[in-house]
């Protein structure tokens, strides 16, 4: 089946740039998603990018799809305290490609923006 | 629009009671909805997939006879968890997809703890 990973822990200062990465296994993903969970909370969807899309760019958040590698990222400019939080990538094949449209989460990254 | 509300937000029931957790599209119609589940510092686990008016389908390792999904109409599915266990203590999070399209809302989640 499909596996995500990503890296446990990211601290930043405020005010920098923060950059979350994931790596999935399965070339047939279609769509690929960030979402925020902060504490206690549902999750949150930030943004997402088609599977035929090299980035995607929405305020400060930046995506960068790297197909061959099998590698996502989210870049957050300008990082804030508010940004605390944990952010899970998942990866999704479309209906017509029999996904079903299942969500496979990664392992989820804590950010944590300092002063 | 795509709000998904759960209720409650936290039970505390006692072993061997049923608990039922709602899951509602309040601005949109959702065919499908998929429920999860996630331990403390983990990522999210699909539980099952529900379909307005027909059976709900099960991961593979999930008990449909505990837990049971009921999608009767395309803003309401629910969860009973069914002589409840402190080891099913955890964070229920639902989400839901509107008809034609891949992306999934979701919920604020529902705790519950199992005495």
């Amino acid at each position: 089946g499909e596996d995500v990973e990503q890296s446990l822990f990211l601290s930043v200062r405020e005010g920098d740039s923060s950059v979350i990465n994931c790596t999935y296994t399965d070339s047939s993903s279609t769509y690929l998603y960030w979402y925020k969970q902060e504490p206690g909370a549902g999750l949150q969807l930030l943004t997402y990018i088609f599977s035929n899309m090299d980035m995607k760019q929405d305020q400060r958040l930046t995506v960068l799809l790297n197909k061959k590698d099998k590698h996502l990222s989210l870049r957050i400019a300008d990082t804030q305290t508010g940004d605390s939080a944990i952010y899970f990538c998942a990866v999704q094949r479309n209906i017509l490609t029999g996904g079903g449209n299942k969500l496979t989460f990664g392992t989820g990254t804590q950010l944590k923006v300092e002063l | 629009g795509a709000v998904v509300s759960q209720h409650p937000s936290w039970v505390i029931c006692k072993s061997g009671t049923s608990v039922k957790i709602e899951c509602r599209s309040l601005d949109f119609q959702a065919t499908t909805m998929f429920w999860y589940r996630q331990f403390p510092k983990q990522s999210l686990m699909l539980m099952a997939t529900s379909n307005e008016g027909s059976k709900a389908t099960y991961e593979q390792g999930v008990e449909k006879d505990k837990f049971l999904i009921n999608h009767a109409s395309l803003t309401l599915s629910t969860l009973t968890v069914t002589s409840a266990h402190p080891e099913d203590s955890s964070f229920y999070i639902c989400s839901a997809s509107r008809m034609g399209t891949d992306t999934q809302y979701f919920g604020p989640g529902t705790r519950l703890t199992v005495l």
